[in-house]
């Protein structure tokens, strides 16, 4: 079966501090994978979109970056972290090709981010 | 922006009556889905509707769908205290050269309390 693995569940950085957060998927091969930012009581805002090892597609400018250096691994990446970085980051991914569109996303169990 | 946007914001209700959630979008759409998220953690699927599809159950779920006004509604009978949760509406787009499908777009969600 399939399962996605998010760490770490929560941290607490300094500003301007780097930042890596890690998300690897299991069971499944070429899978679209997905960064989102939750501010707390609010929806999901989609920051990061891949479709395949190296292409990432950004929603918003912002202080993050992603990369996909493996098929079933994402990461979520800052040089130096801001007050407003702080946040839930979730990490999903779903099944995604012209013949298999309507997919649900799997999600992991988030990270919260305080930046202080 | 394609997100959808879910009201009521907030629902609290008793043990045993229905909710109803409704949800809005802007662009065409390959199908609509509903998630909810427990505080603090990531969000489960919980149906997904066709664009080509009015109506759809599961358990004590009900999901209607209007391409026309563009809305949904997520209907949970006979609630119970363990629904208690935010809902979100999440669509998956249809445009022109296929830059964004494959995005799922998450509205704010709708907080719902349910009393024991």
């Amino acid at each position: 079966s399939q399962t996605i693995h998010q760490w770490p569940a929560t941290l607490v950085q300094p500003v301007g501090s780097p930042l890596s957060l890690e998300c690897t998927v299991e069971g499944t091969s070429n899978p679209n994978l997905y960064w989102y930012r939750q501010a707390a009581g609010r929806g999901l805002q989609l920051l990061f979109y891949s479709v395949g090892i190296g292409q990432i597609s950004s929603e918003v400018p912002q202080n993050l970056s992603a990369s996909r250096p493996q098929d079933r691994q994402f990461i979520l990446s800052s040089k130096k972290l801001l007050l407003s970085d702080s946040g839930f980051y979730l990490c999903a991914w779903s099944v995604w090709n012209s013949g298999v569109q309507n997919t649900e996303a799997f999600f992991g169990q988030g990270t919260r981010l305080t930046v202080v | 922006s394609q997100q959808g946007e879910e009201d009521p914001q907030a629902l609290s209700i008793q043990e045993g009556e229905n909710a109803t959630m409704n949800c809005s979008y802007k662009t065409s759409i390959n199908n609509l889905q509903w998630y909810r998220q427990n505080s603090g953690r990531g969000l489960v699927h919980l149906i997904l509707i066709r664009s080509n599809e009015r109506e759809k159950h599961s358990g004590r779920l009900r999901v209607t769908l209007d391409t026309s006004k563009k809305s949904s509604s997520l209907l949970i009978t006979a609630s119970r205290a363990a629904d208690t949760a935010s809902y979100f509406c999440a669509t998956r787009s249809v445009r022109d050269r296929g830059s964004t499908l494959g995005r799922l777009y998450f509205g704010r969600g709708t907080q719902l309390t349910v009393w024991p």
